[in-house]
């Protein structure tokens, strides 16, 4: 599987926007970009994916670099809510149908 | 829908006992999957399965895990005898067929052995 680069941890100040970053520079032609989030004490959530185009969806943004070596998850405003691990996965639906999780960022909103 | 359903939600054993852990899938979904979470590993796929058949079960630790579907609405994950070691938390997940469709994960059991 192409390998996935998070920080380990990112603060916010609540009702500011978050731009979470994820390197994946050996991603391949075929591969989405998904992320999911895990809230505490729960199992992960679905947040967005994309493959080429930036995509924008009720929970967050998608910013997708020209050459798909990097991408962006985007909050609008970070509430309280928002605090959990933010996962970035790359996925070739034609290849596997599981998700390999890495080791995500840590996202602290400070109200 | 309830969303997937995974029972019990905690779990105390002793050491060398036998555990069930059971999962509920998302109705019509036909991709289950099994994921371990540990401090140390994080969270690990351990088996999946496709229309109640098991698709890859490399991530299975050893000979005393074994997961079972008998049906679309029903999975298990059984471990006997469970160790320390296998304390975690254990999600099960479910999918529809499609490309891109989302994985819906349980709440999780957490597992202590003792």
């Amino acid at each position: 599987d192409a390998k996935t680069t998070q920080p380990n941890s990112m603060e916010s100040n609540e009702e500011e926007p978050v731009h979470l970053p994820c390197n994946h520079s050996t991603i391949s032609g075929t591969d989405y970009i998904h992320w999911y989030r895990q809230l505490p004490s729960q199992g992960p959530e679905y947040v967005i994916h994309g493959l080429t185009s930036n995509v924008n969806n009720r929970m967050a943004s998608l910013a997708i670099a020209e050459d798909r070596k990097s991408s962006t998850l985007i909050l609008h405003r970070a509430t309280l809510r928002d605090a959990a691990v933010y996962y970035c996965i790359l996925r070739d639906p034609r290849a596997a149908r599981q998700l390999t999780f890495g080791s995500g960022t840590q996202l602290t909103v400070l109200p | 829908d309830a969303g997937v359903i995974q029972s019990p939600r905690h779990e105390v054993t002793e050491m060398g006992q036998e555990v069930t852990l059971r999962c509920k899938p998302i109705s019509g979904h036909d991709y289950l999957f099994w994921y371990r979470q540990t401090m140390m590993r994080g969270l690990e796929l351990l088996i999946y399965f496709n229309n109640n058949v098991p698709i890859d079960d490399s991530g299975m630790p050893e000979d005393r895990f074994s997961a079972k579907m008998p049906n679309a609405s029903f999975s298990t994950l059984k471990i006997q005898p469970s160790e320390p070691r296998d304390s975690a938390v254990y999600f099960c997940a479910s999918s529809l067929t499609g490309v891109n469709t989302e994985a819906f994960f349980g709440q999780g059991t957490r597992l202590t052995v003792v």
